[in-house]
């Protein structure tokens, strides 16, 4: 059982546009939640987090959107640059221990 | 570099065999989490501890134990390996306290078993 899903394994995007990430969760009680960047190689990287009691938080390039509601976050990459081709993975808590998605592949093509 | 190191790099070792992965955590971090990430899957917690003592159970098998030390440094031992237990094992650490929920993980230990 998939309490953290991202559906699309991967996400093609021009340089100098905007890149989109999803990322679904199913239980209640997460209250906060993270993205990481894994560059193939190496351990992923964390890049942004967001508080349940916030919608939106944001860090240069990178914005995170969360719907409570909607259980649902989203990772927005403004401009995507080449040197973001990466796995994003997409991670939630409730208490200590992380859950992680599947993550996603995006490709910046120049 | 997070400051998270793991050893070693590589391992390849033959089904039947047991391997121990070590991990020291950042300077200052009190938790230590093991997470598997097979073909194709995503990162699987497997085990927490936290100064010292385990915290949190994950999808870890029995086959699998893990231990913190008092520096603070983790081994995580793999016994009767099999083909299945091929795969990449991160470590990450955090300061392990309410709120601080950012986990910074090392560049991880590819396991081949043939």
């Amino acid at each position: 059982d998939q309490q953290v899903k991202q559906n699309s394994p991967s996400l093609s995007v021009q340089e100098g546009r905007i890149s989109i990430l999803n990322c679904d969760y199913t239980n209640s009680m997460f209250d906060y939640f993270l993205w990481y960047k894994k560059y193939p190689a190496e351990g992923p990287t964390f890049l942004i987090s967001i508080s349940s009691i916030k919608d939106k938080n944001e860090d240069g390039r990178f914005t995170v959107f969360l719907n409570k509601s909607a259980k649902h976050l989203s990772l927005h990459i403004v401009p995507s640059q080449p040197g973001d081709s990466a796995v994003y993975f997409c991670a939630a808590t409730g208490y200590s221990t992380l859950t992680f998605g599947k993550g996603t592949m995006l490709l910046v093509s120049p | 570099d997070s400051g998270v190191t793991q050893t070693p790099k590589h391992l390849i070792t033959a089904t039947g065999q047991r391997v121990t992965l070590r991990c020291s955590p950042r300077s200052g971090d009190l938790s230590v989490y093991w997470y598997q990430q097979s073909l194709d899957q995503g990162l699987q917690f497997l085990i927490q501890y936290y100064n010292g003592e385990e915290r949190a159970k994950g999808n870890i098998l029995e086959r699998f134990s893990a231990q913190q030390f008092p520096d603070l440094h983790s081994e995580l031992n793999l016994s009767s390996l099999e083909l299945g237990d091929s795969a990449l094992y991160f470590c990450a650490s955090s300061l392990g306290t309410s709120g601080s929920w950012e986990q910074y993980f090392g560049p991880g230990t590819r396991l081949t078993v043939t």
